[in-house]
């Protein structure tokens, strides 16, 4: 089976930077993805790590760590649209040789003035 | 392009009649997944399709679940006959790998 594993809510200040931790469990590994979803709204993609390392997209950075099965999603200069929330979801190979996505419960993201 | 497309946006039904989803995915795509999400089970996937054939359908709850894609622009998940239980958020996504999704509007079915 698979598990993934994120904080459930963080609270940050407009301007500042916030740091959203993914930590997984999973046989036949492949990738991290990372989604936005707004309250109300459907999910949108982020980014991808199929290898360890920075991935930068604007304010928006994610990170992978296949020895550590961890990833992060680093946003910069919060936004009061980025209150919403996010969801990392690992990309692995199933029993059966199948690939699928699987998504974690997500992290709520607060951002205030 | 429009996007992903799904109709109907809400729906409400009673306990035990049919509801039929449907989904049009973004054009050239060949993958096409069922997600059901709730506050409580999170983002589930139920099914995918790849080239209008099902890879994966063990995400369904039961057989009260049926989809299908008969062609390339369209898909189908149906329930019969539907629960209170079934009450949550349907979104179909469609892409050209795993990884990459792009979610339409969903769907919003209340079963009382």
């Amino acid at each position: 089976g698979q598990s993934l594993e994120q904080p459930s809510e963080v609270t940050a200040v407009e301007g500042a930077i916030v740091q959203i931790n993914c930590t997984y469990q999973t046989s036949g590994f492949y990738g991290l993805s990372w989604y936005q979803q707004h309250d109300g709204g459907a999910p949108t993609f982020l980014s991808y790590n199929g290898l360890d390392g920075l991935e930068e997209t604007g304010r928006f950075s994610s990170f992978l760590s296949r020895s550590d099965s961890y990833g992060y999603l680093l946003l910069q200069e919060l936004q009061m649209k980025d209150s919403a929330s996010y969801f990392c979801a690992v990309r692995e190979n199933l029993d059966t040789g199948r690939r699928a996505l699987t998504f974690g419960s997500g992290t709520r993201l607060q951002v205030q003035p | 392009d429009a996007g992903v497309i799904q109709s109907p946006r809400h729906e409400v039904t009673e306990m035990g009649q049919e509801v039929t989803l449907r989904c049009k995915p973004i054009s050239g795509h060949d993958y096409l997944f069922w997600y059901r999400q709730t506050m409580m089970r999170g983002l589930e996937l139920l099914i995918y399709f790849n080239n209008n054939v099902p890879i994966d359908d063990s995400g369904m709850p039961e057989d009260r679940f049926s989809a299908k894609m008969p062609n390339a622009s369209f898909s189908t998940l149906k329930i019969q006959p539907s629960e209170p239980r079934d009450s949550a958020v349907y979104f179909c996504a469609s892409s050209f790998s795993e990884y990459e999704q792009y979610f339409g509007p969903g769907t919003r079915l209340t079963v009382t």
